[in-house]
């Protein structure tokens, strides 16, 4: 079971859209419809964003959205915001109730 | 609204066992519809599955810890608990317990615990 890829580092200007691709395997992402998205500032806990794909929990708002396409997941932010400063990591099942996780993107908002 | 809070000691030794406890509040950890599960994140790193359990004590394991990891429930408390064996500085973490939501996505966290592993 091997971590899911992400960018180490992504960063926009506000107002902007970014996104973040997350790269697993046939065995994980590309065999599930169920990678879901954290958003973790320092010293917090991680917070979801999205689940299932492309689902939003209640709360999270319309600016984040999430797709997937054969092994790779992404998360978009659009209109970003100074507040979006923070780390993300997706994460996606991977057979037999087991979970992995991406290893973390740092988004810098310029 | 449902609160998980970790608890257990700061600081382990080397080749010691790792013991922590979650406790769920606000809800009960005998619903049908959820799984608990462990995540750690070391200092400065990412984060890592560690496991999960359903209240009638089948648990899953990241199988990179698996053989060290112990997973089990008390549905008296409404808490479930973490062991890690023979524990190495690598083991130094921050420990998060959280509810998992039909075993795929992790919807509610716990504030997290540093546990750090040193003599």
């Amino acid at each position: 079971q091997s971590a899911l890829t992400q960018p180490a580092s992504v960063s926009g200007s506000p107002g902007q859209s970014i996104t973040i691709s997350c790269t697993g395997t046939s065995s994980d992402v590309g065999s599930y419809n169920l990678v879901s998205w954290y958003q973790q500032y320092p010293g917090k806990a991680p917070k979801v964003l999205i689940y299932e794909v492309a689902k939003r929990p209640s709360g999270t708002s319309n600016r984040f959205s999430g797709s997937k396409s054969g092994n790779t997941a992404s998360l978009t932010i659009s209109g970003l915001q100074a507040e979006d400063e923070a780390d993300y990591y997706c994460c996606s099942y991977a057979g037999s109730s087991t979970l992995v996780f991406g290893g973390g993107t740092k988004l810098t908002v310029l | 609204q449902l609160q998980l809070q970790e608890s257990g000691p700061g600081l382990v030794k080397p080749s010691e066992t790792l013991s922590l406890t979650c406790t769920v509040s606000g809800g009960s950890i005998t619903s049908t519809t959820y799984y608990w599960g462990w995540i750690r994140q070391p200092p400065g790193k990412g984060l890592e599955w560690i496991g999960t359990i359903y209240y009638s004590g089948r648990t899953y394991h990241n199988p990179s810890l698996k053989s060290r990891v112990t997973i089990s429930v008390d549905t008296y408390t409404n808490q479930f608990s973490l062991g890690l064996s023979s524990v190495t500085a690598a083991d130094t973490a921050v420990y998060y317990c959280a509810r998992v939501p039909g075993s795929d996505w992790l919807d509610y966290w716990g504030q997290g615990t540093l546990v750090t592993v040193s003599s």
